[in-house]
């Protein structure tokens, strides 16, 4: 079974309006983390936002903000403003504990492709 | 600047041999990893290292070899075994939390390298 499951290959959007990107995950750990990453087409991962297991309220950074709903375990991207430079691949990922209880290993989805239409 | 080097950024491959990817990182994190990217398949786990001569097995690890004899530094072989091993490869970095890293420690990527076998 998939730890994380991104159910949206891509998705389009025009400029200067906001956009949602899905993402759920599947734990039995308590204490976890969560994080979105963005590839340009160059290739490199841009790390964009986290949200922890414990956090009480949702996770933002400037146009980013993370929509945190644990019952579900769900973890979606929420983007305001999109803008052209947007356009890229978007990637959610975990970081729970393996068997010695440190938190490194980080599994990723399989990402959604975002385009921003002028 | 701190950072992750991953050499070369491409690289071409005669089919039955060997070769070693490079990662290098200045940013004294004590824990390493290897991405494997396809299209449509997101990132997956090869290796990864929580410390100096140690590492694990990710879930794609068969056909590849790592080794951990610095901490600054984390080379991937591909081997003949792998069965097709055009790719793009991403090496990361990041605190292990057993070393007083907080939770919410991102990854930190390199530019990749893409193989591809010939």
């Amino acid at each position: 079974a998939q730890k994380i499951t991104q159910t949206q290959p891509g998705m389009f959007v025009q400029e200067k309006e906001a956009v949602t990107l899905d993402c759920t995950y599947d734990t039995s750990d308590q204490s976890y983390g969560l994080f979105w990453y963005k590839q340009p087409s160059s290739g490199e991962m841009i790390f964009l936002i986290y949200q922890g297991s414990y956090d009480e309220q949702n996770a933002t950074e400037g146009r980013y903000s993370l929509n945190f709903q644990k019952a579900r375990k769900s973890a979606n991207l929420v983007i305001s403003a999109s803008q052209l430079g947007d356009s890229a691949m978007y990637f959610c990922a975990m970081r729970e504990p393996n068997s010695g209880g440190s938190n490194y290993k980080l599994t990723f989805g399989k990402g959604t492709l975002l385009t921003v239409n002028p | 600047d701190g950072g992750i080097t991953q050499s070369p950024k491409y690289l071409f491959r005669k089919e039955g041999q060997n070769v070693t990817l490079s990662c290098e990182q200045n940013l004294n994190h004590d824990a390493m990893y290897w991405y494997r990217q396809d299209p449509g398949q997101g990132l997956r786990l090869i290796y990864y290292s929580q410390i100096v001569n140690d590492f694990q097995k990710g879930d794609i690890a068969e056909g590849y070899s790592v080794s951990r004899e610095k901490k600054e530094s984390f080379p991937l072989t591909v081997t003949s075994a792998q069965k097709n091993p055009t790719a793009f490869y991403l090496c990361a970095s990041s605190i292990d939390r057993r070393t007083g890293g907080p939770l919410n420690t991102e990854a930190f990527f390199g530019q990749g390298t893409r193989l591809t076998v010939v």
